[in-house]
């Protein structure tokens, strides 16, 4: 089976710009996450969504970060305006409904903001 | 925040078996311990979970102490593509439990 998609899979930006992230999950997916890890660290939980609605972002910046994930399937993340500690590898993820431990992820979208 | 503890990095010999620590000393009565590891450039893959009994399955063993205190995670023969970031994670099941990753074991296996 197909595995989760990102795109672009890497982007570069200067402060104060804005960027947006893609994922497509694995067909089938009702839970649908997304990551940031910054460079040597372990990836942290920035949003989960169960179908179209949001479940945990307690992680996430809301003064700059959104995320929406339209008609249950796909998801796009967004960060206006860019800060240069945003720099990191966003990650997507996504799992079958009740095996959310088993969590299948994607290559990941490596951001630089200069 | 991350409740286990993991040596920083390990080395293993091509061929040999690999055995990955984890201490969760902490852990409650429904916290499941799943492993998940981190090849360079690349997303984590899951690899194994369990509550309290081993679990074996087509990539790694699980053994998990009988006080569920500590578990090791078990590569019977590691070869270079083992080489990874290895993250051991305690959590509640249930869909709206995260998974939580801490810094991980580095595992260098060398020829």
């Amino acid at each position: 089976e197909a595995g989760v998609a990102q795109s672009p899979r890497y982007k570069i930006i200067e402060k104060r710009q804005s960027v947006a992230f893609w994922c497509n999950p694995i067909s089938g997916h009702a839970t649908l996450y997304w990551y940031q890890q910054i460079l040597g660290q372990g990836p942290k939980l920035l949003i989960q969504f169960q179908n179209n609605g949001v479940v945990d972002d307690s992680q996430l910046p809301k003064d700059r970060f959104s995320a929406e994930r339209l008609k249950g399937v796909d998801s796009t993340l967004k960060i206006q305006p860019a800060k240069l500690e945003d720099s990191a590898v966003y990650l997507c993820a996504s799992s079958l409904g009740g095996r959310a431990g088993e969590q299948y992820f994607g290559p990941g979208t490596r951001l630089t903001v200069t | 925040d991350a409740k286990t503890t993991q040596p920083p990095s390990m080395d293993c010999a091509e061929g040999r078996a690999a055995n990955l620590p984890c201490n969760h000393s902490t852990i409650s009565g429904n916290e499941y311990v799943y492993w998940y590891r981190q090849i360079h450039s690349q997303g984590p893959q899951y690899i194994i979970h369990g509550l309290k009994n081993n679990e074996t399955n087509e990539m790694a063993s699980l053994i998990i102490t009988e006080d569920r205190k500590s578990s090791t995670l078990i590569l019977p023969h590691a070869t270079l593509r083992d080489t990874a970031v290895y993250y051991c994670i305690v959590r509640v099941a249930g869909y709206g439990n995260k998974l939580v990753f801490g810094a991980g074991t580095i595992l260098r296996v060398k020829s």
